[in-house]
């Protein structure tokens, strides 16, 4: 098993560009979530996910969308990057959830000019 | 709204002695789950022990071992036999379950001595 994947794992933007992170498992997980990650700060919820189909609001979702059309996907879309979107954002999946550890992604630095 | 807070921003100890991060966290909850995260240079984070807020005994992982202390908020982890390996960033997480996003400390970065 791959585990949970992350593609790209660095990426530069220039203000007002949009792209896409993509997060895949191959765990058959039913839970996903997006966080990022900023200096001297834990990680805080961007969107989850309980189930193919189904997508809500995390701590901090302004300026990104997601979706889930599949089990194994959920991308993040940054519609129009800002600086202050510069973070290492982190994939996260789990089997339900319950108590079920949370397994992450090696993370994307993504840093907007 | 629930907070975690890591006192500590940096701790130092010396390989194969004892040390203990801190972490207080604050919500009106009953049922919960608690979570210490590793977060090596790698970046990638490691689940290095859990706690369910029901169980009274504390949660015991090879040489981590936590404090939880439910009526004072207080969830600390205890690693003991420091090994060069522990150098990280000690994550401490609350598991809201309303929508079971996971709300994190600040952090806390342990350095290993020779």
């Amino acid at each position: 098993n791959a585990g949970v994947t992350q593609t790209p794992k660095f990426q530069v933007l220039k203000t007002g560009q949009s792209m896409t992170l993509q997060c895949a498992q191959d765990m058959n997980h039913e839970y996903m979530s997006w966080y990022r990650q900023d200096p001297g700060m834990g990680l805080r919820l961007i969107h989850y996910s309980v189930g193919a189909g189904i997508t809500d609001q995390g701590e901090v979702p302004n300026g990104y969308n997601v979706s889930r059309s599949t089990t194994e996907d959920f991308p993040l879309r940054l519609l129009s990057a800002a600086p202050s979107q510069t973070s290492v954002y982190f994939c996260a999946s789990s089997y339900s959830t319950g108590i079920y550890e949370q397994y992450f992604g090696p993370g994307t630095r993504l840093t907007v000019t | 709204a629930q907070t975690v807070t890591q006192s500590q921003p940096e701790m130092s100890v010396q390989e194969a002695e004892t040390v203990t991060l801190s972490c207080t966290y604050d919500t009106s909850e009953s049922d919960y789950y608690l979570f210490w995260y590793k977060q090596p240079p790698s970046r990638q984070m490691i689940l290095v022990i859990r706690q369910e807020a029901y169980k009274q005994q504390n949660a015991t992982e090879n040489r981590f071992s936590v404090n939880f202390q439910k009526a004072a908020k207080s969830f600390s982890l205890k690693i003991s036999d420091s090994q060069l390996g522990d150098a990280a960033m000690y994550f401490c997480a609350y598991r809201r379950e309303s929508n079971y996003q996971l709300i994190w400390g600040a952090g806390t970065k342990l350095i290993i001595k020779p």
